[in-house]
């Protein structure tokens, strides 16, 4: 148990779907990140809020959306995917993104995505 | 941009000892973190190493190089349950300190 709680742990969805992806965390931290995780590739940092204000986006299609209402919970807004979007989404948190602060990540179970 | 190169595989023997190497390349750098991934779980952390030099925590230390944009996680006394993924991440200098992963390289702990 890291502290950062994901949910679902599977979804499959189809093209035309609409869904979201839940992270929730309980450790105190004012950073939150979704990053991707396919086969053989490395993690791929999509979004950072820090403070509920979004600090990184990295190039992601506009198909993938995130909402983050507070510091202790982050969203990710899924509609008319791709198969190759199918991967492993993570959710992370650590306490800031300054220097000052601990970078250390706390990463939740992730949620298995399957594109149909 | 940011370059982050491990070997994708590795396999040791219960009992030994395993150095697993990252070397990167980037614009800017503030330090390197280890991760440990098993299967089907979340990545762990395991080490940030900012200053050069070697830290140990109980089996596993982790060794860094600045200058030579080098670092090295070392397993000792190797398990079965150290059968993992390891990745190496690098966090930039200035702006946001998230990190970068490497792809990471796959441990097979064997009898």
């Amino acid at each position: 148990e890291t502290g950062v709680t994901q949910t679902p742990r599977h979804l499959v969805m189809g093209m035309t779907n609409k869904k979201s992806l839940k992270c929730e965390q309980h450790l105190g931290h004012n950073a939150m990140y979704w990053y991707k995780q396919s086969a053989k590739k490395p993690l791929e940092l999509m979004f950072v809020y820090s403070l509920e204000e979004r600090v990184e986006n990295n190039s992601v299609p506009s198909r993938f959306s995130p909402e983050c209402p507070n510091s202790s919970h982050l969203f990710l807004h899924l509609h008319t995917l791709q198969p190759e979007d199918s991967a492993l989404y993570l959710c992370a948190s650590s306490q800031g993104v300054t220097q000052t602060a601990s970078t250390e990540a706390f990463f939740g179970q992730g949620t298995r995505l399957t594109v149909v | 941009g940011q370059n982050i190169d491990q070997p994708t595989e590795m396999t040791a023997t219960e009992g030994a000892i395993v150095q697993i190497n990252c070397t990167y390349q980037t614009s800017g750098f503030n330090g390197l973190f280890w991760y440990q991934q098993h299967a089907g779980e979340a990545p762990t952390f395991l080490s940030y190493n900012v200053l050069d030099g070697l830290e140990e925590k109980g089996r596993f230390s982790s060794f860094l190089s600045r200058s030579k944009g080098y670092s090295y996680l070392l397993l000792k006394e190797l398990q079965m349950k150290d059968s993992a993924s390891y990745l190496c991440a690098v966090s930039r200098e200035g702006g946001s300190y998230i990190p970068t992963f490497g792809r990471g390289t796959s441990l097979i702990v064997h009898p």
